[in-house]
């Protein structure tokens, strides 16, 4: 089946420092990666779609100078959170999409991030 | 008003039960609605996506749509404590982009 990892699984950083993320299809090229954060008890808020080859589209709400966006292959997404502070705290989850069917969306695993 | 609504639970039932979890939508728009079940600190793994209404069933889980009140349903027959989840309703909003509600967690004891 289709696998999306992502790495870091958890980090923990100080307050100020930048954080990347990684999200990879293995064994799949992806034409979408979608980001998705998560509060405790809250329901997965997409952030944003990205595109191979093309800038990321932020949802309402999401600063994109913030959280930076990188998709340079069909198999590899970015995301960077800059200068973090602790209400970033989240887990932050990944998707990518195989295609256009409903059922070909398939999630990475989450990276829990703490900013202290 | 939430896009999707779901009652966090938690639920809590015995193993062999007949599990029923709900959601609620606000735009009539919405057409494929899907149920992911999430493992603590993993991410989300499709069930199964429906269209529009009516029932789709896949072995002990059967989805159900009643467009005319915006009412998903998932019901899970003989439940075992390995279906002991989260489990998310999630509408798709176009171009694949989902709204998910907050997420019933469910306890199915031995």
């Amino acid at each position: 089946g289709a696998v999306v990892s992502q790495h870091p699984s958890w980090v923990i950083c100080k307050s100020g420092t930048s954080v990347k993320i990684e999200c990879r299809s293995l064994d799949f090229q992806a034409t979408t990666m979608f980001w998705y954060r998560q509060f405790p008890k809250q329901s997965l808020m997409l952030m944003a779609t990205s595109n191979e080859g093309s800038k990321a589209t932020y949802e309402q709400g999401v600063e994109k100078d913030k959280f930076l966006i990188n998709h340079a292959s069909l198999t590899l997404s970015t995301l960077t959170v800059t200068s973090a502070h602790p209400e970033d705290s989240s887990f932050y989850i990944c998707s990518a999409s195989q295609g256009l069917a409903k059922d070909t969306q398939y999630f990475g695993p989450g990276t829990r991030l703490t900013v202290l | 008003q939430k896009e999707v609504e779901q009652d966090p639970g938690p639920l809590s039932v015995p193993e062999g039960a007949i599990v029923s979890l709900n959601c609620t939508y606000s735009n009539s728009a919405f057409q494929y609605f899907m149920w992911y079940r999430q493992y603590s600190r993993k991410g989300p793994e499709l069930l199964m996506y429906t269209y529009s209404s009516g029932n789709k069933e896949d072995g002990r889980f059967t989805a159900q749509v009643d467009k005319s009140s915006k009412y998903i349903s998932l019901f899970i027959r003989d439940s075992q404590p390995s279906d002991s989840a989260t489990y998310l309703c999630a509408t798709d909003t176009g171009f694949q982009k989902l709204v998910f509600g907050t997420g019933t967690r469910l306890l199915v004891s031995p």
